[in-house]
């Protein structure tokens, strides 16, 4: 089956540092990577829409200075978490398309990153 | 707006049992799918019907779709204490400038009890 692998998978840091957490489809190109945030017992928010090779598309709201996202192989799209603050603290995770299943398909997860600020 | 309303939010059930989980949603879809999430890990897809398709099976699982209604129903026969997780419908839609793309409802907590 299709492989997403996300890290780290908790990073702990202080408040003004950047995080960076990448996400790599390890068995499958991946043309289109979705990224979520998820707060406790609460449903994920799609923050961006990561296209190879092109800018990503941000979710109304979402700081698209604050959350760089990068994705500049059909395997690896990364997101740094700039100057974080303990608001930022959070769970994100990273979900990819296979490219040959096209639009309407499912996606792969990564496992999730727990982002701590303090 | 928030696609993919849930109900019941928690669902607290005995080994054996039947679990059911229900999904409303409020625009036009191209298919919806229910993912199971473990906690703090991430979400694993179970089950995908289209919107042409009224009925799906995979194993224990019996997913039902009403497009009049806009709503879904995910059943869970036989229930393992191994199910035990949150579940989310989500619904894939056409968006305007990403394309398709999926809107995860708000979640059922499910506990199985031994």
């Amino acid at each position: 089956g299709a492989v997403v692998s996300q890290h780290p998978s908790w990073v702990i840091c202080k408040s003004g540092t950047s995080v960076k957490i990448e996400c790599r489809s390890l068995d499958f190109q991946a043309t289109t990577m979705f990224w979520y945030r998820q707060f406790p017992k609460q449903s994920l928010m799609l923050m961006a829409t990561s296209n190879e090779g092109s800018k990503a598309t941000y979710e109304q709201g979402v700081e698209k200075d604050k959350f760089l996202i990068n994705h500049a192989s059909l395997t690896l799209s990364t997101l740094t978490v700039t100057s974080a603050h303990p608001e930022d603290s959070s769970f994100y995770i990273c979900s990819a398309r296979d490219r040959h299943r096209g639009w309407g398909e499912k996606l792969f997860f990564g496992s999730g990153t727990q982002l701590s600020v303090l | 707006s928030q696609q993919g309303e849930e109900d019941p939010q928690a669902l607290s059930i005995q080994e054996g049992e039947n679990a059911t989980m229900n999904c409303s949603y409020k625009t036009s879809i191209n298919n919806l799918q229910w993912y199971r999430q473990n906690s703090g890990r991430g979400l694993v897809h179970l089950i995908l019907i289209r919107s042409n398709e009224r009925e799906k099976h995979s194993g224990r699982l019996r997913v039902t779709l009403d497009t009049s209604k806009k709503s879904s129903s995910l059943l869970i026969t036989a229930s393992r204490a191994a199910d035990t997780a949150s579940y989310f419908c989500a619904t894939d839609s056409l968006g305007e400038t990403s394309g398709s793309r999926l809107t995860f409802g708000e979640g059922t907590q499910l506990t199985v009890n031994p």
